[in-house]
């Protein structure tokens, strides 16, 4: 099974501050990454799809990149809203792995 | 609006057996997969599987650590998906969510979650 590993696991920044997390497949999965958040207590929320496809109502500030085997979420503009934990999932064929997770804090 | 609504989390000993529902509303159930994931207390997110449409056979996709006890299933006039769960281990335990599943081929992405239902194993 293709495994995916994220980086970094966790993650603390300034509020306006630029926040890139990676995401990296075992094995190519052409576009079909999805990344979601997931805030404390919450139901996770489908960011982006596609690898680079904002899901609707999402703020722009999120965007994604990548394809093959390396991804990547950047956050623009960090406001403290967006702390929280974010998951990257493969989703070309079964099973639809997850990363293990980023945790994304405000210094 | 789209809705996902799971019932039927609970207390359940090791080797017993649970079904799961999946109610939904707000948008044609039978024109989308439906997906189950679970999370583990203090753990991060973990696919269950998913139930295909019709149209692609309405076949199934398993995570091996419950292939062959997990079992979905879908009945599109209800707007009904269940996941029927037997020997139950106690690390079956965790929030377990139910998704609607967008694919433009045979494999979806999951854009809407609901709320989940708690399901803990424990004797």
């Amino acid at each position: 099974d293709i495994q995916m590993t994220q980086s970094p696991s966790s993650l603390s920044a300034s509020v306006g501050d630029r926040v890139t997390i990676t995401c990296r497949a075992s094995q190519g999965i052409s576009n079909d990454l999805a990344w979601f958040q997931q805030k404390p207590g919450k139901v996770p929320n489908l960011l982006i799809y596609a690898a680079s496809t904002l899901q609707s109502g999402v703020p722009s500030r999120f965007s994604g990149s990548g394809s093959g085997t390396d991804f990547t979420l950047t956050i623009s503009s960090l406001q403290p809203e967006d702390v929280a934990t974010y998951y990257c999932q493969k989703y070309n064929s079964a099973p639809h792995t997850f990363g293990q997770g980023t945790k994304l804090e405000i210094k | 609006e789209v809705q996902l609504v799971e019932s039927g989390g609970g207390l359940a000993q090791p080797g017993r057996s649970l079904r799961l529902s999946c109610s939904a509303s707000g948008f044609t159930f039978g024109d989308y997969a439906i997906g189950w994931l679970r999370q583990a207390p203090g753990k991060g997110l973990e696919w269950v599987g998913f139930i295909r449409i019709k149209a692609y056979g309405g076949t199934t996709e398993y995570a091996a650590s419950v292939k062959g006890r997990f079992t979905i299933s879908r009945d599109d006039s209800k707007s009904i998906a269940y996941v029927q769960m037997n020997s139950l281990k106690t690390e079956d335990t965790g929030v377990y969510y139910c998704s609607r599943g967008w694919a433009s081929g045979r494999d979806p992405h999951y854009d809407y979650w609901g709320q989940g239902t708690l399901v803990t194993v424990s004797s």
